[in-house]
């Protein structure tokens, strides 16, 4: 079974923290991404990568960075977090061909107040 | 460019009556579609994906979704509702020359007894 684990599931962070969602993919994927969940607006991109060092912006990238140093691991980084960023935080990854399946990881809750 | 759209964001059944959720997707190229399942504070599971073989795909859990390149569609039905069915529903896109899989904003299923 594929196996794309989220350091942590709920994190409450103050305004102005810097914030770090770890996420680490066990099949060799070469394509990793994150997107963020909110009511009524589905799932939006926020970075995608497609390999080592490599990143790519997605549809919402403003707030946010990313680091991807091993294949296996991709990182979101807050660099100062706001109140508008309170949501739900999925990690996914697959394979680099199209049409591959898309995994997700079980999702980071973050609250900032 | 490609999009989604889910159409209803809330959808109510009776246990044993026909679970017909609907998707219509637009893709510059041919497309490679996809349903997915997200029950209460997890992340997204795979129901099934089309993949340029048969039209009519069959997914676990009893669903099943036929790609209608005419229509742009890609539905998703299941005969007989069961309580366990109640979660929020995706349909999502890729396509050849993108990284990206674009989702809809999703489908609540609520299963009356």
């Amino acid at each position: 079974d594929v196996k794309v684990t989220q350091s942590s599931r709920y994190l409450v962070k103050r305004t102005g923290e810097k914030v770090f969602l770890e996420c680490v993919q066990d099949m060799d994927h070469e394509n990793m991404f994150w997107y963020r969940q909110d009511p009524g607006l589905g799932l939006r991109l926020i970075y995608f990568s497609y390999d080592v060092k490599m990143k790519e912006k997605g549809d919402i990238p403003e707030g946010y960075s990313v680091s991807r140093e091993k294949k296996e691991r991709f990182s979101l980084i807050l660099e100062s977090a706001s109140t508008n960023q309170t949501s739900m935080y999925l990690c996914a990854s697959s394979f680099l061909a199209p049409g591959n399946t898309i995994y997700f990881g079980e999702g980071s809750w973050l609250t900032v107040v | 460019a490609q999009s989604v759209t889910q159409l209803g964001s809330h959808v109510s059944v009776s246990e044993g009556a026909l679970v017909l959720l609907r998707c219509n997707y637009s893709s510059s190229v041919p497309p490679y579609l996809f349903w997915y399942v997200q029950y209460p504070n997890q992340g997204l599971q795979l129901l099934l994906k089309y993949t340029s073989a048969a039209t009519l795909v069959k997914g676990i859990n009893g669903f099943e979704a036929e790609f209608k390149k005419s229509e742009t569609s890609f539905h998703l039905t299941k005969p007989s509702a069961h309580m366990s069915d109640a979660a929020e529903y995706f349909c999502a896109v890729t396509g050849s020359g993108t990284y990206k899989y674009i989702f809809g904003t999703g489908t609540r299923l609520k299963v009356l007894a």
